[in-house]
């Protein structure tokens, strides 16, 4: 199975701040690595897919890159809304494990 | 407008069974995997299963492997997961979420991430 690790396992930050959330896969997993948003009480939500096509409907400020192995998302200014946890996902195998999730506090 | 709506959760005892449903609207059904995807109380989130769109290639993590069944309806627009021997272990929410297949590279799907999910169903394995 492809572990997926994820860095750090939560920050604290400030609106205007900007975020990198890292994630390493165990094996090379080409470009098929998603990122989810989750807010508490609340489904997880699609951001980025294939590490770096930003799902529709989704702010231009996050980004995703990466190939292989070493992934990253960045929130280039993040706004309130953004406090949430997010979670790294392979889609090259299955099982599709997730990685361990960054929860995104506010400073 | 793409919906998901699970149902069946609810308390059941250790050893008990459930099955949980998917209703799916707004989307061609058949053309898409589909997952099953839990969160056990403040914990992360945990992929159950999954079906192909014609159930060519159906899989299930370790956990869960010979206790869970995944089954789809295409004609129903329906998903199912079927839980037998249920454990404590077990307690989490349960998601149906929706992939996109981009193709199948040594009997292999290779995904597009989950675009679309449930708002979960709670299980709960206590005595």
């Amino acid at each position: 199975d492809i572990q997926m690790t994820q860095s750090p396992s939560s920050l604290s930050a400030s609106v205007g701040d900007r975020v990198t959330i890292t994630c390493r896969a165990s094996q090379t997993i080409n470009s098929y690595l998603n990122w989810y948003q989750q807010k508490p009480g609340k489904a997880p939500k699609l951001l980025i897919y294939t590490a770096s096509t930003l799902q529709s409907g989704v702010p231009s400020r996050f980004s995703g890159s990466g190939s292989g192995t070493d992934f990253t998302l960045t929130i280039s200014s993040l706004q309130p809304e953004d406090f949430a946890s997010y979670y790294c996902q392979q889609s090259y195998s299955t099982p599709r494990t997730f990685g361990q999730g960054t929860r995104v506090e506010i400073k | 407008e793409v919906q998901l709506v699970e149902s069946g959760g609810g308390l059941v005892k250790p050893g008990g069974s459930l099955r949980l449903s998917c209703a799916a609207s707004g989307f061609t059904f058949s053309s898409y995997s589909m997952n099953w995807v839990r969160q056990a109380p403040g914990k992360g989130l945990e992929w159950v299963s999954s079906i192909t769109s014609t159930s060519t290639y159906i899989y299930y993590a370790d956990s869960v492997k010979g206790r869970f069944t995944i089954s789809r309806d295409n004609a129903k627009n329906s998903l199912f997961l079927q839980m037998n021997s249920l454990r404590a272990e077990d307690t989490a929410v349960y998601y149906c979420a929706r992939e996109d297949i981009v193709v199948v590279e040594a009997a292999t799907p290779r995904g597009e991430g989950f675009d679309y999910w449930g708002q979960g169903t709670l299980v709960t394995v206590s005595s």
